[in-house]
């Protein structure tokens, strides 16, 4: 059984970065293609971007290009995802996950980051 | 990009009702849909993947069906821990999520 545990709840200000964890346990970080999603306060969800398999890299969504960093630590099992020039509509949670292919199935308890001045 | 359109957005029926939801993509994605259930200040839980497949351990009430951009969603007979939030997904091109149906007890 896959486990995630993601970091802790972060406050920035608009213009800072953020940079959240999800520590693998079970399985190694390898053997994963890890997303990531995010939910807006009241919101639905919204996919971030993660490791597309085929393509062999990692892939974001067009609204986050150029914001957004992906990248993994294999000696921790830990995947990282940074997201730079804040602004306030960028609170929400943030989900890591894995995807087994035909669906996402192991999700963290998500990371609430609130940006606010 | 693809666009998910999930409709209704809410709905309200009593315990034991049958109940609907349905999911339009924006070009044909296959059978490349999942359908997810999210309860408040929980993450998302797989449901049906392939568009209509059961995951392990999801009760038999849910089901789904369709391909190409008409899907369908049904739980059989509603009972109380049904109340979520669900959503379609596709994986066809990219991820993309529909808006979400908020379901409720009448």
């Amino acid at each position: 059984q896959v486990q995630m545990v993601q970091s802790g709840a972060e406050v920035k200000k608009p213009g800072a970065s953020v940079k959240v964890s999800c520590k693998v346990s079970g399985y190694t970080l390898t053997a994963l293609s890890i997303h990531w999603v995010r939910q807006a306060p009241g919101k639905g969800l919204e996919w971030v971007g993660g490791f597309d398999p085929e393509d062999g890299e990692t892939v974001y969504t067009q609204r986050f290009q150029g914001r957004v960093t992906m990248t993994e630590d294999t000696s921790t099992d830990t995947a990282y995802m940074e997201l730079s020039s804040l602004r306030s509509e960028d609170t929400a949670v943030y989900y890591c996950v894995t995807d087994r292919g035909d669906a996402f199935d192991f999700w963290g308890q998500g990371t609430m980051v609130i940006v606010s001045s | 990009d693809i666009q998910m359109t999930q409709s209704p957005s809410s709905l309200s029926a009593s315990v034991g009702d049958r109940v609907t939801i349905t999911c339009q993509a924006s070009q044909d994605i296959g059978n490349f849909l999942n359908w997810y259930q999210q309860k408040p200040g929980k993450a998302p839980k797989l449901l049906i993947y392939d568009a209509a497949n059961l995951d392990t351990g999801v009760p038999s009430r849910f089901s789904a069906s369709g391909s190409g951009t008409d899907f369908t969603f049904i739980i059989s007979s509603l009972q109380p821990e049904d109340v979520a939030t669900y959503y379609c997904r596709q994986y066809k091109k990219r991820i993309t999520f529909g808006q979400g149906t908020r379901l409720e007890i009448k």
